[in-house]
C-alpha cells in the first residue's frame, strides 16, 4: 500500500487565520516532505523530516511551521499567510533519505489565501 | 547549480504511437532518476525509476539512462489519451547531501485520439 493521505483537500483562509495541513502515511517510511507547487511549475521543496527530526528547511518564511508528532504524521501550521502563498501543498514520504529513495506523494491540499 | 532540463512541450502524439520524453541533467554525480506523471490538478505519481545505464521496462513504459551523455528518457508505447499529462523528471545526486530530489519543469504530453 503506497498511500499518503492529506487533509483537507481544499482550504480557503484569510490572511489573519491560523490553520493546519495534515499528512499521514502507514508505509513505515522514515522521511517525510512538504512541497509547494504553483500552477505549471514543478514541486518546490519546503521541509524534510528524517526520523522525526527536521532535516531540511529551504529558507521557508516563518509563517509556515512544520511539525512531525510521530513517524507517521506530518503537519504544516499556517499563520498570517499572503495571497501569493496560494498553491497546491504536497506531502511526500520515502523509506529514508538515502540516495535510492523514491518518494510517494499524497493527493495534496489546494490552498487559497484571500 | 544542479539543473534538470526538460522541454516543456506540449508534445502531441497520435493514439497508438510511441511518445518519447527526454530529460538532461547537469550534475555528473547524479545516481538515481525518477519519472513522475502528474494529471492537471492532481499530485505527482511515481511511474518509473532507474539507477543503472541502459533500459528498464515496465508495461508500456521504458526508461532509458545514459550517464555518459547525462540524459534520461521515458518512452511510452501504444500511447493512450489517458496518458495525456505532465511528466516530471527528477534526479537525485550523490553529492546533493540531504537534498532529496531535483525536479525538471515537466513536459506536457497530449495524446490525440
Amino acid at each position: 500500500d503506497t498511500e499518503v493521505t492529506q487533509t483537507p483537500k481544499h482550504l480557503v483562509m484569510g490572511m489573519t487565520n491560523k490553520k493546519s495541513l495534515k499528512c499521514e502515511q502507514h508505509m513505515g517510511h522514515r522521511a517525510m516532505y512538504w512541497y509547494k507547487q504553483k500552477a505549471k511549475k514543478p514541486p518546490e521543496l519546503m521541509f524534510v523530516y528524517s526520523y522525526e527530526k527536521l532535516s531540511i528547511n529551504e529558507s521557508v518564511p516563518s509563517r509556515f511551521s512544520p511539525e512531525c508528532p510521530n513517524s507517521s504524521l506530518l503537519n504544516l501550521h499556517l499563520h498570517a499567510l499572503q495571497p501569493e502563498d496560494s498553491a497546491l501543498y504536497l506531502c511526500a514520504s520515502s523509506p529514508s533519505l538515502d540516495r535510492s529513495s523514491e518518494q510517494y506523494f499524497g493527493p495534496g491540499t489546494r490552498l487559497t489565501v484571500t | 547549480q544542479k539543473e534538470v532540463e526538460q522541454n516543456s512541450g506540449p508534445l502531441s502524439v497520435p493514439e497508438g504511437a510511441i511518445a518519447s520524453l527526454n530529460c538532461t541533467y547537469s550534475d555528473r554525480g547524479s545516481q538515481s532518476f525518477f519519472w513522475y506523471r502528474q494529471y492537471s490538478g492532481k499530485s505527482p505519481e511515481l511511474i518509473m525509476f532507474i539507477y543503472s545505464n541502459g533500459d528498464k521496462e515496465d508495461g508500456r513504459f521504458t526508461a532509458q539512462l545514459n550517464k555518459a551523455s547525462q540524459y534520461v528518457s521515458l518512452l511510452i508505447r501504444d500511447s493512450q489519451p489517458s496518458d495525456s499529462a505532465t511528466y516530471l523528471c527528477a534526479v537525485r545526486s550523490r553529492y546533493s547531501g540531504n537534498t532529496p530530489l531535483v525536479f525538471g519543469k515537466g513536459t506536457r504530453l497530449s495524446v490525440i485520439a
